[in-house]
């Protein structure tokens, strides 16, 4: 079946312009994360949902990151004013309980802020 | 809080050397312990799992036993081939933490042939 898809794959924008980053988790999967991979950081948790309900927020680094998750299944992280710190690479998993609870990963989305 | 610590790299093998990569953790409760590997323009793909002490992971040739008197999960390789060449992660899940994903800095191996 299909995994984990993310959109766009390389998003470049200037600084202080909004982004949204888009995942379409695997059928099915409840548990839905956001990470960011960038060089200074390493691997970072933002955020997790459960359902369309986002239990753990503490990840999120400004009140400039907000997301959301409809129907139990697409999710969108927005990014207001964007800063060139947040230049990284946004990755996506979901997991399920029948599955283990493991999560498999996107392919992410590359943001660059100019 | 929850945190991993992994060797740092990089790491340049001949191919048929040995590998371990060391990887230790801090947690509360009973985490579960995971390898992820990145190969070069690919994504995040789970290697490996443990999910409670004294449980070994395998996958491909590697092998990663959870430590608990250690608290350690060091990832081994008998003989490396060039396709391993990619960048290896630790991480910890914590069902008492929503079982985010808390990960090690990653360490990059280049096997030569």
């Amino acid at each position: 079946g299909a995994g984990v898809s993310q959109s766009p794959s390389n998003k470049v924008t200037e600084k202080g312009k909004d982004v949204e980053l888009r995942c379409d988790p695997i059928s099915g999967h409840t548990a839905l994360y956001w990470y960011r991979q960038s060089l200074g950081q390493g691997l970072e948790f933002l955020i997790y949902f459960q359902g369309n309900s986002a239990p753990d927020k503490s990840g999120l680094p400004s009140d400039r990151f907000s997301a959301e998750r409809t129907g139990g299944s697409v999710s969108t992280l927005t990014i207001q004013r964007t800063q060139q710190e947040d230049s990284a690479v946004y990755l996506c998993a979901s997991s399920s309980l029948a599955g283990g609870r493991e999560q498999f990963f996107g392919p992410g989305t590359r943001l660059t802020v100019l | 809080g929850d945190s991993v610590t992994q060797m740092e790299g990089p790491v340049t093998l001949s191919e048929e050397a040995f590998l371990t990569i060391n990887c230790t953790y801090t947690a509360t409760g009973y985490p579960s312990l995971f390898w992820y590997v990145q190969y070069p323009g690919e994504g995040l793909q789970l290697l490996l799992k443990a999910t409670k002490a004294d449980d070994k992971g395998s996958n491909k040739g590697f092998e990663a036993t959870y430590r608990k008197e250690t608290t350690s999960f060091h990832l081994e390789k008998g003989s490396v081939q060039v396709s391993d060449s990619a960048v290896y992660f630790c991480a910890l899940s914590n069902a008492g933490n929503n079982r985010k994903l808390i990960w090690g800095l990653g360490t990059s191996l280049a096997v030569n042939p």
